[in-house]
């Protein structure tokens, strides 16, 4: 079956400019996560939604981070913005509740 | 802030022999995962032990959690090249399941 499909897979943009990310989970699964990944370093979690609830941001770095999710389909992260600092691939991740991760290829952002 | 911390950094053996990596933690967790990501891709998920569990194998694969000394072990017996990856361990705690990873440990296996 699919996987989780983020989109563009590779975005480059200039400083200043906002980025829109995009994240297809698998159909079904209730939790998505999103985390940054900067070059050799380990994730960095961001944002997590669980079905309904509210979600948890106590991950996003700045106010110009965001992210919405509609239901239990897509989601977007929005970068207000951006800076250089924020070069990073971003990944997206789905999952049934407590369970393991399901997780694209990413989207790697490059700020000029 | 990183909860658990990979050791090696980086790793390199030849085909057939054994890679051992260790990951400690900071605090108690409800469950410790490994994942491995291959250079420009996205991490798969490898193993799950839960923190009353002490020793899991899947395939060629084996990992252990020492709750007492907060750390775990990932252990790939008769490695071969198509195994070079970063490897992952990540924890969850409380009562929100928000995995948090280390660095990871880079493994190239020798043809």
């Amino acid at each position: 079956g699919a996987g989780v499909s983020q989109s563009p897979s590779n975005k480059v943009t200039e400083k200043g400019k906002d980025v829109e990310l995009r994240c297809d989970p698998i159909s079904g699964h209730t939790a998505l996560y999103w985390y940054r990944q900067r070059l050799g370093q380990g994730l960095e979690f961001l944002i997590y939604f669980q079905g309904n609830s509210a979600p948890d941001k106590s991950g996003l770095p700045s106010d110009r981070f965001s992210a919405e999710r509609t239901g239990e389909s897509v989601s977007t992260l929005t970068i207000q913005r951006t800076q250089q600092e924020d070069s990073a691939v971003y990944l997206c991740a789905s999952s049934w509740t407590n369970s393991p991760l399901h997780f694209g290829n990413g989207t790697r952002l490059t700020v000029t | 802030s990183q909860q658990g911390e990979e050791d090696p950094q980086a790793l390199s053996i030849q085909e057939g022999e054994n890679a051992t990596m260790n990951c400690s933690y900071k605090t108690s967790i409800n469950n410790l995962q490994w994942y491995r990501q291959n250079s420009g891709r996205g991490l798969v998920h490898l193993i799950l032990i839960r923190s009353n569990e002490r020793e899991k194998h899947s395939g060629r694969l084996r990992v252990t959690l020492d709750t007492s000394k907060k750390s775990s072990s990932l252990l790939i017996t008769a490695s071969r090249a198509a195994d070079t990856a970063s490897y992952f361990c990540a924890t969850d705690a409380g009562g929100s399941y928000i995995p948090t990873f280390g660095r990871g440990t880079s493994l190239i296996v020798h043809p």
